[in-house]
């Protein structure tokens, strides 16, 4: 099946060590999202790729990269990671054809733990 | 500049009965709305959308929403709540390529 992965799907790290999360999708989906989702609260969009066009948001911290090396993969670096930057991580990817954009797909998350 | 609002943080519901996830919209031109649905650490999944056509949309799982412009409204409804339900639902609506959630709806069902 078609689909949006993530890994891993937890991930423990110490505080101010890099760590780096992967989203994979076989869905052929030329852009690609990152969201940051903390307890209780709805996905916050962190960039999102077109193509090759990366597009961050004007709130996203400095201390958050991203790559794209290929259509397929889509990666979140977080530089040094603070307690704050404790959350769920999501993926998604869609397509989008000039000016129209189709649904977005979204992968299970990484949760991410900072010790 | 567009934005919803879910004017309820929690439902709960018997097992059996109506499910009622209430949301408004503001949008400055027509909009695409869309309600997913997100389990305990899971990532969402779309329940179902609405894109200019159909005003009564179906979706999965028994769920359906109704767009009505005069209220500017996308209430997600169900005829009867199942255990499997329970989860928290956030509203959606689309400009451009990015998504502007609601804060979401914690669905609670009773046994």
């Amino acid at each position: 099946d078609a689909m949006v992965i993530q890994n891993p799907r937890y991930q423990v790290t110490q505080f101010g060590k890099p760590v780096t999360l992967s989203c994979s999708q076989t869905l052929n989906h030329n852009v690609m999202y990152w969201y940051q989702q903390k307890s209780s609260q709805a996905p916050k969009l962190l960039f999102h790729y077109y193509d090759k066009d990366f597009n961050n948001e004007a709130d996203t911290p400095d201390n958050f990269q991203s790559r794209r090396p290929n259509t397929s993969f889509c990666f979140l670096d977080i530089r040094s990671p603070g307690l704050g930057d404790a959350a769920m991580y999501l993926c998604a990817t869609t397509k989008k054809k000039g000016t129209f954009s189709y649904e977005q797909y979204f992968g299970p998350g990484t949760r991410l733990t900072v010790t | 500049a567009q934005s919803v609002t879910q004017l309820d943080s929690h439902v709960s519901v018997s097992e059996g009965t109506p499910v009622l996830l209430r949301c408004n919209y503001s949008s400055s031109y027509s909009p695409s709305l869309f309600w997913y649905v997100q389990h305990p650490n899971k990532g969402l999944q779309l329940l179902l959308k609405y894109t200019s056509a159909a005003t009564l949309v179906k979706g999965i799982n028994g769920f359906e929403a109704e767009f009505k412009k005069s209220e500017t409204s996308f209430h997600l409804t169900k005829p009867s709540a199942h255990m499997s339900d329970a989860a928290e639902y956030f509203c959606v609506v689309r400009g451009n390529e990015k998504l502007t959630f609601g804060t979401g709806t914690r669905l609670t069902i009773i046994p």
